[in-house]
């Protein structure tokens, strides 16, 4: 089946630690998106990529960091810099700029202990 | 610069029911719009999106929203609510200076008495 993997489900991590959650997708997509979600709360754009080797900040970029080496595959690692990482995290890619909708993996949730 | 207001945060209707969920948008171009919506702990599905032809838009499980260009306007409704409707539903618009953006809504939770 076509669509979005993300990977792990659920994670647990201590405080000051490094963590990557896992995005990869079959739909030959161009554009890939990171999102976070917080209880009771939309969503807020942390990274995207446009095209292999090209991504921008976005609305809270501030302690993360994602690499775009491959098409397919658009990993987000959660720094020991990111105060508050406790939250759901959604991967998405995107077809045609504009019209084009997402699709969405089916999230991870990051707990810090 | 866009933005999209979604005027409730909770909706409850009773189940046979009308859903009405609300969104309003602003955009100095020619918008795209979508409605998405999210069980609880999963990823967000597509409902319907607008992208400049008919103004009335049919999505799936029954859903519909008309874009209104003089009211800025894309309201979602469905005439009649099933239990399995209770999630939460998100208004997104998309287009303009940065066109792999998109400008998300807070979001409208459902919730569907029996």
């Amino acid at each position: 089946d076509g669509g979005i993997t993300q990977s792990p489900k659920y994670l647990f991590r201590k405080e000051g630690q490094n963590v990557t959650l896992s995005c990869e997708q079959n739909l030959n997509h161009d554009a890939m998106y990171w999102y976070r979600q917080d209880p009771g709360q939309g969503l807020r754009l942390i990274y995207y990529s446009q095209i292999v080797n090209d991504f921008q900040k976005g609305d809270i970029a501030e302690g993360y960091s994602v690499s775009r080496e491959k098409k397919e595959s658009f990993p987000l690692t959660v720094t020991s810099a990111q105060k508050n990482p406790t939250a759901f995290y959604l991967c998405a890619a995107r077809g045609r700029m504009n019209t084009g909708e997402l699709f969405f993996g089916e999230g991870s949730r990051l707990t810090v202990l | 610069a866009q933005s999209v207001t979604q005027l409730d945060s909770h909706v409850s209707v009773s189940e046979g029911t009308p859903v009405l969920l609300r969104c309003n948008y602003s955009s100095s171009y020619s918008p795209s719009l979508f409605w998405y919506v999210q069980h609880p702990n999963k990823g967000l599905q597509l409902l319907l999106k607008y992208t400049s032809a008919a103004t009335l838009v049919k999505g799936i499980n029954g859903f519909e929203a008309e874009f209104k260009k003089s009211e800025t306007s894309f309201h979602l409704t469905k005439p009649s609510a099933h239990m399995s409707d209770a999630a939460e539903y998100f208004c997104v618009v998309s287009g303009g200076d940065s066109n792999y953006q998109l400008i998300w809504g807070a979001g409208t939770k459902l919730i569907i008495k029996p």
